[in-house]
């Protein structure tokens, strides 16, 4: 079984619906993350947490929120879908109580379409 | 204003040869620097890393060089092999006080061709 998963993996939304993304791990780490993925511009922050009830924005956060009401658990919000909110969405967890370099997991990432 | 920039879109490497994959940051407070492997319909997969203290960290066929003064990171593989045809993205991140987040390059396209 995947350590990080997301679901759905694939969804088409149309222009002002809400949608949610979520993400799941097994690894027990405290950090969790959203990016995504444009092409030419690589993954960017969208929010991340350490611990559960913490959130903090990231580089990219107009437009979604976000909800840890669980350690294992990281869901992602689009209040309102635009078109461009289409992206690769990746889930991503790491664990503070580490080396210094810490490296970050990622899950299969959600392809969204919102037309 | 991107902080970490793979200017290569793309690179195609003959089987066995080596392939060098750069990468270049603007940001000198960075402490470590990874690269990440990325297969199509999957996340990307650490793959190496280096700290800042160092200038070269190896693991098998991968070898990652850093030079500080310049602001520049490669990725080495040698030999190169067809499954490590992929996306490789550079990233780059500050200590834990800093909450481990990473930024990343755009990505280099790998393709090693048979």
């Amino acid at each position: 079984d995947a350590d990080v998963t997301q679901t759905p993996r694939n969804r088409i939304t149309k222009t002002g619906k809400r949608i949610m993304l979520e993400c799941s791990q097994t690894k027990g780490h405290d950090r969790m993350y959203w990016y995504r993925q444009d092409p030419g511009l690589g993954l960017r922050l969208i929010y991340y947490s350490f611990d559960v009830k913490d959130i903090n924005k990231g580089e990219i956060s107009d437009g979604y929120s976000v909800s840890r009401q669980a350690q294992a658990k990281f869901s992602l919000s689009l209040e309102s879908a635009i078109p461009n909110q289409t992206a690769l969405y990746f889930c991503a967890t790491s664990d503070s109580v580490g080396s210094l370099l810490e490296t970050q997991y990622f899950g299969p990432g959600t392809r969204l379409l919102v037309l | 204003d991107q902080q970490v920039k793979q200017n290569s879109p793309s690179l195609s490497v003959q089987e066995g040869r080596i392939s060098i994959l750069n990468c270049d940051y603007t940001n000198s407070m960075f402490d470590y620097f990874l690269w990440y492997k990325k297969y199509p319909a999957e996340g990307p997969t650490f793959l190496i890393s280096i700290s800042s203290i160092k200038d070269k960290n190896e693991d098998g066929r991968f070898t990652v060089f850093l030079n500080k003064s310049a602001k520049h990171l490669s990725l080495h593989i040698v030999p190169s092999q067809p499954g490590d045809s992929a996306v490789y993205f550079c990233a780059a991140g500050r200590g834990q006080e800093y909450g481990n987040k990473l930024v990343f390059g755009a990505g280099t396209i790998l393709r090693v061709k048979s």
